[in-house]
């Protein structure tokens, strides 16, 4: 049973476009929302996180929004970059060590 | 330094052999974990080891037994594995055992399992 729903699960977009992906999740207690990006070959890495009492965050190009009444989550890169084109996997956790994933999201930047 | 590594990189195996994986930190981390990841799927949770005890075993099977002989290190024994268990076998590491707010996850790159 997947606790967190992510979607598209892949997305092509043009280089300097906006690329979005959304996580939707049922579970109220979840209190850390980090989203990974992981390349071909390579293990997951933070890119960034929020907690459910911030509406938005940005570093960089990548801004999370984050609607607590929704229980939806999603991450925006602007001026998207063929060096982005990796695999994007949301995530919550509940003030302990388990992450439950998203499904992934394949982003692939056309130059 | 902020890095997990893990050895080797690859790893081919029959489902007669034992093998072992080995992972690697020097951030002063006391939580490490295990776990695996089928293409194109999340990382799935196998083991957590909490200042080198073993806290958590997410019903792994017998045939993949977990060693942590020091706070820096990290293996995974393999023994009579089955062909669907090919999969990248990741580490991760993290201050302690707790949440996620100022505890990050920093993973390796992992190790690429085949059985044939």
């Amino acid at each position: 049973q997947q606790q967190v729903k992510q979607s598209p699960q892949s997305l092509i977009v043009q280089k300097g476009g906006i690329s979005i992906i959304n996580c939707a999740y049922e579970n109220t207690a979840f209190d850390y929302f980090p989203w990974y990006q992981q390349f071909p070959g390579k293990g997951p890495a933070l890119l960034i996180a929020i907690r459910p009492d911030v509406s938005e965050k940005k570093e960089g190009r990548f801004t999370i929004s984050f609607n607590k009444s929704a229980k939806q989550f999603s991450l925006h890169i602007m001026d998207s970059q063929p060096g982005d084109s990796a695999t994007y996997f949301c995530a919550a956790s509940m003030d302990d060590y388990k992450l439950s994933f998203g499904a992934g999201t394949t982003v692939t930047v056309r130059a | 330094d902020t890095e997990v590594t893990q050895t080797p990189k690859h790893l081919v195996m029959g489902m007669t052999n034992k093998k072992s994986l080995k992972c690697e930190q020097h951030m002063g981390h006391r939580a490490m974990y295990w776990y695996k990841q089928k293409a194109k799927k999340p990382p799935e949770l196998m083991f957590v080891y909490s200042y080198e005890k073993l806290s958590i075993n997410e019903s792994v099977p017998s045939r993949f037994s977990p060693e942590c002989p020091n706070s820096s290190l990290l293996n995974l024994h393999l023994h009579a594995l089955q062909p669907e268990d090919s999969a990248l076998y990741l580490c991760a590491s993290s201050q302690r055992l707790a949440g996620g707010w100022d505890n990050e996850q920093f993973f390796g790159p992992g190790t690429r399992l085949t059985v044939l």
